[in-house]
């Protein structure tokens, strides 16, 4: 069975912290990992890795998918109020047909 | 507007009604998806339907059933609602291609009393 698995499922800091989210996944036929966002509502897209392209940075935001591994994470650096949220791992796979798998999500709070 | 569009976005309801989810889109995609969204248990897939003629259950499909309308619309129902299918749901698009990020409605809050 597909399974995506992320860590820690929530997480307190402080601003100006560091922090590290987890993403690992048993699937069949993979083919991208996604990392969202979730605010309030609907999840907004950040990051998509692929065997082409295993590392992705934006602003304070990186990710790195370890394809030996089989897992990926999402670093973000000096952390602000504004990066609370909860932040969901999906992973596409084409076992049967094409379709994307969710973790259960990491909730960050940052605290100022 | 949105890209993608969902109604209601919230919703109260009776056990044994029947609810009808909407969701329309304008980026001209394909592949449109229904999830669920539960505390504690990420996003689970309901339904998916890559053209008009194509329906697909996904892992949680027993209570729900879908129509596509046309290539922009997609509805969710739940033909006789019951408490445990209080959640928020959502409708998400992608375009063709064996990958791509998944864009995201608002999200349609459903409760069953």
């Amino acid at each position: 069975e597909d399974k995506v698995v992320q860590s820690p499922l929530s997480l307190v800091v402080h601003e100006g912290d560091t922090v590290t989210l987890n993403c690992s996944y048993e699937v069949t036929n993979f083919r991208s990992l996604l990392w969202y966002k979730q605010e309030k509502k609907a999840p907004t897209f950040l990051f998509m890795l692929t065997s082409s392209g295993i590392e992705k940075k934006s602003g304070r935001l990186s990710s790195i998918l370890d394809k030996k591994e089989l897992s990926s994470i999402l670093n973000i650096t000096a952390t602000q109020t504004g990066d609370s949220a909860i932040y969901l791992c999906a992973v596409g796979t084409t076992s049967g047909t094409y379709k994307y798998i969710f973790g259960t999500g990491t909730r960050l709070k940052v605290l100022a | 507007d949105a890209d993608v569009t969902q109604t209601p976005r919230n919703r109260i309801t009776k056990t044994g009604k029947r609810i009808m989810l909407e969701c329309s889109q304008t980026k001209g995609h394909d592949r449109m998806y229904w999830y669920r969204q539960d505390p504690g248990l990420g996003l689970r897939l309901i339904y998916y339907s890559f053209d008009v003629k194509d329906i697909n259950k996904g892992e949680i499909s027993d209570g729900y059933s879908v129509s596509r309308q046309a290539q922009a619309k997609f509805s969710l129902s739940l033909e006789s609602a019951i408490p445990n299918q209080t959640a928020l749901y959502f409708c998400a698009t992608r375009g063709a291609g064996q990958s791509g990020e998944l864009f995201f409605g608002e999200g349609s809050r459903l409760t069953v009393l």
